[in-house]
């Protein structure tokens, strides 16, 4: 696997209740962000780990969101007591962070589609 | 807040080159310019980065003039399948982290 893998693609819901995704990175970048985006903006910021310390998170990022980044590999993030304002697509890159210029690229997967009902 | 500025949507045709000029007025000594595209249903693609004068891949060639204020994307001969969202970004340190702030982008429409 070459590229970064989000599941699922997919998630609809209804309104009050959690869920989880999944993102595994690509197996040695040690950054690893969270995105979310909606239609028609760019990809808004999450949150950022490096290996398993979680680094920074949004001030606009609820206390129902939470990520995880055990050992440094895969990532999960959870959101409780969904609301129909968290409907989005939610974006998970990683990055090798070594050398000048080089944490700036991010390869992104394809996205976790959240709609809340 | 995007340390960006760029054209919300720009138009061409098959076959017309594509210029997308990005302005960074504040972009600071270490900043690279880093160029993505995205597709509908995708997460945006790593197509181009530099630092300065002149970078070129077999995507696209990247222009960026001396004093770093600005940055041109080039794309040459394009073709129905490159309209996406172009973003243009420059990186952000925040409380001595790494991360990197999404504008809006550039939609670039290519007509037959």
């Amino acid at each position: 696997d070459t590229g970064v893998s989000q599941d699922p693609r997919h998630k609809i819901t209804k309104r009050g209740q959690n869920v989880t995704f999944r993102c595994d990175p690509i197996s040695e970048h040690n950054r690893l962000y969270w995105y979310r985006q909606t239609l028609g903006q760019g990809p808004e910021f999450l949150t950022y780990f490096q290996n398993e310390a979680q680094l920074e998170k949004s001030r606009l990022l609820s206390d129902r969101f939470s990520a995880e980044r055990p050992k440094g590999s895969f990532s999960t993030l959870e959101i409780q007591r969904t609301e129909q304002g968290d409907s989005a697509m939610y974006l998970c890159a990683s990055s090798a962070g070594q050398g000048a210029g080089e944490w700036e690229k991010l390869f992104f997967g394809s996205g976790t589609q959240l709609s809340v009902l | 807040l995007a340390k960006t500025t760029q054209p919300i949507s720009m138009d061409s045709y098959e076959g017309q080159e594509v210029n997308i000029t990005c302005s960074h007025n504040n972009i600071a000594t270490n900043d690279y310019i880093t160029w993505y595209q995205q597709f509908p249903s995708q997460g945006p693609r790593f197509i181009i980065q530099g630092y300065k004068t002149k970078v070129t891949n077999e995507v696209a060639s990247l222009f960026i003039p001396a004093d770093r204020k600005s940055s041109t994307l080039s794309l040459p001969r394009v073709s129905l399948s490159d309209t996406a969202v172009y973003y243009c970004l420059v990186g952000w340190v925040s409380g001595g982290y790494n991360k990197l702030i999404f504008g809006a982008g550039t939609r670039l429409a290519v007509h037959p």
